[in-house]
């Protein structure tokens, strides 16, 4: 299986900051890497799919890069709405595996 | 707009099974493949599998072989995703997920259904 870790697990942040989390495959996985946010009680909301593609109605501060096995995500000015814990998901080979998730906490 | 929304909470007993449903809207049910994901205690994300709703070809993760059946009511627009052999280690939430692709260069899963909460317990 492809194992997906994230850095860090759990981030400490102010409305403003600019965060990045970090999703390291354990081999390449091409373009098929996806970014979710999920808020409590409710379920993964895509952000961003082939590595940098924002999906539509996403605002512009999320980015995503990376490639081979090094991929990122990026707030660059968080706001209120945005603490929430985050996912990347490989979806090049079977099991589509996922990261253990980042909490984005307000300081 | 594209929906998927899924059936209520379901309690079960250890040795049963439970059968949760996603029912699509908003889209060509027959052209998309709809995946299943769960969601354990400690929050980590679970993938399933998925089931091919035009053709009815499934594909299950391992973990989940023998135990998982993935069908779908193309005329309801529904998928159904049955668990049997239920334990405690079960409870959790389940949810549907349709794919998104670019063949040869990507794929990503949206939107997702709310989610279905399932509890085993005698």
């Amino acid at each position: 299986d492809i194992q997906l870790t994230q850095s860090p697990s759990f981030l400490s942040a102010s409305v403003g900051d600019r965060v990045t989390i970090t999703c390291r495959a354990s081999q390449g996985i091409g373009n098929y890497l996806a970014w979710y946010q999920q808020k409590p009680g409710g379920a993964p909301k895509l952000l961003i799919y082939a590595t940098a593609a924002l999906q539509s109605g996403v605002p512009g501060r999320f980015s995503g890069s990376g490639s081979g096995t090094e991929f990122s995500l990026t707030v660059s000015s968080l706001q209120p709405e945005d603490f929430a814990t985050y996912y990347c998901q490989q979806l090049q080979a079977y099991p589509y595996t996922f990261g253990q998730g980042t909490k984005l906490e307000i300081k | 707009q594209v929906h998927l929304v899924q059936s209520g909470a379901e309690v079960r007993k250890p040795g049963a099974s439970v059968k949760v449903s996603c029912e699509a809207s908003g889209f060509n049910f027959n052209d998309y493949v709809i995946h299943w994901v769960r969601q354990a205690p400690d929050q980590r994300l679970e993938w399933m599998g998925w089931i091919n709703a035009g053709n009815g070809n499934t594909e299950y993760a391992q973990n989940f072989q023998g135990r998982v059946t993935f069908t779908r009511d193309t005329s309801a627009t529904t998928a159904y995703m049955e668990l049997s052999g239920l334990t405690s280690e079960d409870t959790t939430v389940y949810f549907c997920a349709r794919e998104l692709f670019t063949s040869g260069w990507s794929r990503w899963l949206d939107p997702w259904g709310q989610g279905t909460p399932v509890t085993v317990s005698a």
